[in-house]
């Protein structure tokens, strides 16, 4: 069964207002999780990195103020999109890593953002 | 810098047909890990494989067999005898030699598996 989940599976939102993803693991204590971006029939792309109770690390070209990371529990982070554009509709997904699952990364099933 | 290709925008094969996703990477890094992960229409990906470099044994796990091949620097996937449950998007990764757990991907293939 699965072992990363993420709420909500769909959300519309308007220009100009925040949306935020949930992504949690299940059964295990994640250490580490990872939020990606899909943008139709591509590949993923890593947006940030955050270790529990601490700063995300994001990549070259994220803009951390927009897209905000917290990771305050060992299960659970969470993607906050702030002033949400056209442009930032995408499929987002989380990964999520621990010892008990060997540190291999289990990914969630994505959230499809779409800002009309 | 490192890269991963994955030539094979799309495949489309009739069942029980075998098939072969390649994938070819680039990396400076002499200790790297590669993967491969299935998307299927759901959108969550599940995780097949993790191949070590140091490891270049061929894998088979049931209907699935991979080759590693560090001289021509292809990690490609086979399914055999092919079902229409397989058909998905097939990504192949490698791991950032700074990071190992950052992973890069490739534009994944596309497979369809007609009936």
């Amino acid at each position: 069964g699965a072992v990363v989940s993420q709420h909500p599976s769909r959300v519309i939102c308007k220009s100009g207002t925040s949306v935020k993803i949930e992504c949690r693991s299940l059964d295990f204590q994640a250490t580490t999780m990872f939020w990606y971006r899909q943008f139709p029939k591509q590949s993923l792309m890593l947006m940030a990195t955050s270790n529990e109770g601490s700063k995300a690390t994001y990549e070259q070209g994220v803009e951390k103020d927009k897209f905000l990371i917290n990771h305050a529990s060992l299960t659970l982070s969470t993607l906050t999109v702030t002033s949400a554009h056209p442009e930032d509709s995408s499929f987002y997904i989380c990964s999520a890593q621990g010892l008990a699952k060997n540190y291999e990364q289990y990914f969630g099933p994505g959230t499809r953002l779409t800002v009309t | 810098a490192q890269k991963v290709t994955q030539a094979q925008t799309e495949i489309s094969v009739v069942e029980k047909e075998d098939v072969t996703l390649d994938c070819v990477y680039e990396t400076r890094d002499t200790t790297y890990y590669l993967f491969w992960y299935k998307q299927p229409p759901s959108g969550e990906l599940v995780f097949l494989i993790r191949r070590n470099s140091f490891d270049e044994q061929n894998e088979i796990s049931g209907r699935y067999s991979w080759n590693f091949q560090k001289s021509t620097s292809s990690f490609n996937f086979t399914i055999t005898a092919s079902q229409v449950v397989d058909s998905a998007v097939y990504f192949c990764a490698l791991s950032d030699p700074y990071n190992t757990d950052k992973l890069i991907f490739g534009t994944g293939t596309r497979l369809q598996v007609f009936p």
